[in-house]
């Protein structure tokens, strides 16, 4: 299928390997964040999301960082696998169903 | 438990004529978004339908423009098609306005215009 991050910063990463994805966000008054895994030729797939009243939010080998002081976010991923390898993005809005504004993605590249 | 499901997957239109690009929201949703996404990008915001009205809408031209239904089903249609409108037009649903309802989107309808 069409690739959708055809220019994008990339991190590759040995498997099993932790992997640390970077967002930087502009809105101060954004209150929701997600993560989403996107594979090529496929719409986007949500991750993980964290509010903004927290700063870590843990999932199934996933971990998102909010640092709201220097408007940063992350993603962890433990373990990386093959599977992982895709372009990942990070949205964000200022809560309840507002539009979400995406970054500008990260092609996370794994090698076996 | 179908997810968001999207039609047609893939498409060709000349420059001047219209598409129309289905949605169908995952079961249970009843909020609609849009998002438009060219190579290389992130996606942007088109519109959202909620109670079968255009609630909210990005910085898109008026040829742009949408229909939900009562079964909360929805349609993108863009007129007067351009070489820039090629893109992945992704559809998103989610559970009406409360705050942090996750977001689902579809797999996308592929727009080339030739």
């Amino acid at each position: 299928g069409e690739s959708v991050g055809l220019h994008l910063p990339t991190l590759s990463v040995q498997e099993g390997d932790n992997s640390i994805i970077n967002c930087a966000y502009s809105n101060s008054a954004s209150d929701y964040f997600i993560w989403y895994k996107q594979e090529s030729g496929k719409g986007p797939q949500f991750i993980i999301d964290i509010r903004s009243n927290m700063d870590k939010r843990q999932g199934q080998r996933v971990t998102v960082l909010l640092n709201k002081t220097v408007k940063h976010l992350s993603l962890q991923i433990a373990a990386t696998q093959p599977g992982d390898s895709a372009v990942y993005f990070c949205a964000e809005n200022i809560g309840g169903n507002t539009p979400l504004v995406f970054g500008k993605g990260t092609r996370l590249s794994v090698i076996a | 438990d179908a997810g968001v499901t999207q039609s047609p997957t893939h498409l060709i239109k000349t420059r001047g004529q219209q598409v129309t690009l289905r949605c169908s929201p995952k079961s249970g949703h009843d909020t609609v978004s849009w998002y438009q996404q060219a190579l290389g990008q992130g996606p942007q915001f088109i519109f959202q339908y909620y109670e079968e009205e255009e609630r909210q809408r990005g910085n898109f031209p008026d040829r742009f423009s949408g229909h939900q239904f009562p079964n909360y089903s929805s349609e993108l249609n863009v007129n007067a098609l351009l070489l820039g409108d090629s893109a992945l037009y992704l559809c998103a649903s989610s559970l009406g306005t409360r705050w942090g309802n996750t977001i689902y989107f579809g797999e996308g309808s592929w727009l080339t215009v030739v």
